[in-house]
């Protein structure tokens, strides 16, 4: 089993859509996790923490599931901007160590 | 926020030549550093951590004399793909650690995309 999952979509929206990726890990000692953004041939961007009691930026809510080992991250009102492909990201507490999922890749259209 | 950057931003080569890359923190001190690399629909695959003034710690499978590690200071790590060969073609990241902050976080280079011939 993967250390961290995704579904690799695409996931194709129009704009103005509210969309929700999904991830599970198999570390059930995992203290630390985190969605990034990575756009086309850059770097990955950290786009939030998530923390347990579930948190909000702006449009972005991540949720996490500690018993099931899952974590979400929901998008509203979709920008075109927002088109990019989103890593989830788990840290073993004690450890800087991050390991990424593959990414799930959202195309946002007009 | 925090900036890491990279030099060089991508590379051309012969098959045998030594490629080396630089991974800067400009405005912290990272004591650690981590160098990814990322095959094209791949996920980021941690390569080796770089502790400033100790050895690299190499992930399973990642060769250490192939893939030297310096990291002399701290804010600069270095990787140097020896005799490089077609399939070590691919985009390699550092990232930095800020442990100044409340959480720790990696901030990421912009990646280095280096192609074998």
């Amino acid at each position: 089993r993967k250390e961290v999952e995704q579904d690799p979509g695409p996931f194709n929206v129009p704009e103005g859509a509210t969309v929700a990726f999904n991830c599970t890990y198999s570390n059930s000692a995992s203290q630390s996790f985190f969605w990034y953004r990575q756009d086309c041939r850059k770097e990955p961007k950290l786009l939030m923490s998530v923390y347990s009691s579930g948190n909000e930026d702006g449009r972005f809510t991540a949720q996490l599931n500690r018993a099931s080992q899952y974590i979400s991250l929901l998008i509203r009102d979709s920008k075109l901007s927002d088109s990019a492909t989103y890593l989830c990201v788990v840290n073993i507490g004690g450890y800087s160590t991050l390991t990424f999922g593959k990414g799930t890749m959202l195309l946002v259209s007009p | 926020g925090a900036v890491v950057s990279q030099h060089p931003s991508w590379v051309i080569c012969k098959s045998g030549t030594s490629v080396k890359i630089e991974c800067r923190s400009l405005d912290f001190q990272a004591t650690t550093m981590f160098w990814y690399r990322q095959f094209p629909k791949q996920s980021l695959m941690l390569m080796a951590t770089s502790n400033e003034g100790s050895k690299a710690t190499y992930e399973q499978g990642v060769e250490k004399d192939k893939f030297l590690i310096n990291h002399a200071s701290l804010t600069l790590s270095t990787l140097t793909v020896t005799s490089a060969h077609p399939e070590d073609s691919s985009f390699y990241i550092c990232s930095a650690e800020n442990r100044g902050r409340r959480q720790e976080t990696q901030y990421f280079g912009p990646g280095t995309r280096l192609l074998v011939l």
